[in-house]
């Protein structure tokens, strides 16, 4: 079953709007962790922010913003103030306690900034 | 402070090759993990080394091998190469005793097998 569930293949978002792209997960744990990578076109995986399942609070850093709802299971990620270089492709990712070794990936999101 | 490394960067194999891809881990990361990132597809984990044994491995067949050095760095192996095995291939690396978010990937290595 897939655990991680992008529903947006592609977003087209002007420069220095906002975007907010969706991530739902399913686990049936309490303690997990959520992420968000970058990848540009060279294959790099960046790592943009995290969110703890306990984590009260949003996670924030810089202009990437994490929207969690945990009831809802969802974990959407806000850039604000868009920049040409923020173009790349966007991953949700999720680490499970009883599978802690590994990060189970969404199929990804294209976000392409216009000037 | 050195982040993940991996060689080559970019490689082409001819159906049946074996193919070896390399990873140096983040400074004082000891867990190495591989990922296989079909173009178009989120990353699939393959498996993961700690201590110089596969700690956990996804589902990929016995053909994809790997290998955790002394230093930590890790050897993906691939044999009897597919052209379905046409692929970037992640490297991620994380301490093993440290939750939260210390995982961090390398820029990846490119094999087109023809």
């Amino acid at each position: 079953a897939q655990k991680i569930t992008q529903t947006q293949p592609g977003m087209f978002v002007q420069e220095k709007e906002a975007v907010t792209l969706d991530c739902t997960y399913d686990t049936s744990d309490q303690s997990y962790g959520l992420f968000w990578y970058k990848q540009p076109s060279s294959g790099e995986m960046i790592f943009l922010i995290y969110q703890g399942s306990y984590d009260e609070q949003n996670a924030t850093e810089g202009r990437y913003s994490l929207n969690f709802q945990k009831a809802r299971k969802s974990a959407n990620l806000v850039i604000s103030a868009s920049q040409l270089g923020d173009s790349a492709m966007y991953f949700c990712a999720m680490r499970e306690p009883y599978n802690d070794y590994k990060l189970s990936f969404g199929a990804g999101t294209t976000v392409t900034v216009r000037a | 402070d050195a982040g993940v490394t991996q060689s080559p960067t970019h490689l082409i194999k001819t159906r049946g090759q074996q193919v070896t891809l390399r990873c140096s881990p983040k400074s004082g990361h000891d867990t190495v993990s591989w990922y296989q990132q079909a173009l178009g597809q989120g990353p699939q984990f393959i498996f993961q080394y700690y201590e110089e044994e596969e700690r956990q491995r996804g589902n990929f067949p016995d053909r994809f091998s790997g290998h955790q050095f002394p230093n930590y760095s890790s050897e993906l192996n691939v044999n009897a190469l597919l052209l379905g095995d046409s692929a970037l291939y992640l490297c991620a690396s994380s301490l093993a005793q440290v939750s939260g978010n210390t995982i961090y990937f390398g820029e990846g290595s490119w094999l087109t097998v023809v």
